[in-house]
């Protein structure tokens, strides 16, 4: 069975500290890694995609993959109270396919 | 960048009404839409992949019958809730993109319909 693990957190960090969110999956023949952030009462919202092995770098966003190890993480630096959301983190087996989500992690920044 | 829309955003309505709603791909064509519901402070859900022209492949436990989807352009489907109840309460989203998509587009989310069933 395919699973995405995630923890729920809350992960609570001061303001303009650096956010690292953290997901491993399950199956080897995963190809395509996403984040998605979630607002409370909103829908996801695609914030980072990544494919190979390494760092992806999107402004405050960076995402970083490791296939052997199979573990995908999202780091934020400069974390604003408006990052306070729970991030998604979703995988496919076959380029852009059904997606397998993890249950998210609960981002708090204070200020 | 790619764009969904979801309408309507918001229902509330009595047991046993029928309740359409809408999810557009705006600036790419989707043949291959996707049907989610989330509880509150639940993940994510997949309720059933749809599919441009043909039936939608509906996940295990959820009820074609009751949640029909149409698939009929490379731009729009609807799921209709039918004669709804209250434990179909929930927030609904869809998403387009992913395989079959002509633009290979990752999912992008509509912004979701909330459902509540008096």
């Amino acid at each position: 069975q395919k699973e995405v693990e995630q923890n729920s957190g809350p992960l609570s960090v001061p303001e303009g500290a650096i956010a690292s969110l953290n997901c491993t999956y399950s199956d080897r023949v995963s190809q395509s890694f996403f984040w998605y952030r979630q607002y409370s009462g909103k829908s996801p919202e695609l914030i980072m995609s990544i494919y190979s092995n390494g760092d992806k770098e999107d402004g405050r966003f960076t995402a970083q993959l490791n296939k052997a190890s199979q573990y995908v993480s999202l780091l934020i630096r400069d974390s604003q109270p408006s990052d306070s959301a729970t991030y998604l983190c979703a995988v496919t087996p076959l380029g852009y396919s059904t997606l397998t989500f993890g249950k998210g992690t609960m981002l708090l920044v204070s200020p | 960048g790619a764009v969904v829309s979801q309408h309507p955003s918001r229902v509330i309505c009595k047991s046993g009404t029928s309740v359409k709603i809408e999810c557009r791909s705006l600036d790419f064509q989707a043949t291959t839409m996707f049907w989610y519901r989330q509880f509150p402070k639940k993940s994510l859900m997949l309720m059933a992949t749809s599919n441009e022209g043909s039936k939608a492949t509906y996940e295990q436990g959820v009820e074609k019958d009751k949640f029909l989807i149409n698939h009929a352009s490379l731009t729009l489907s609807t799921l209709t809730v039918t004669s709804a109840h209250p434990e179909d309460s929930s927030f609904y989203i869809c998403s387009a993109g992913g395989q079959g998509s002509y633009s290979n587009q990752p999912q992008h989310f509509g912004d979701g319909t909330r459902l509540s069933i008096l």
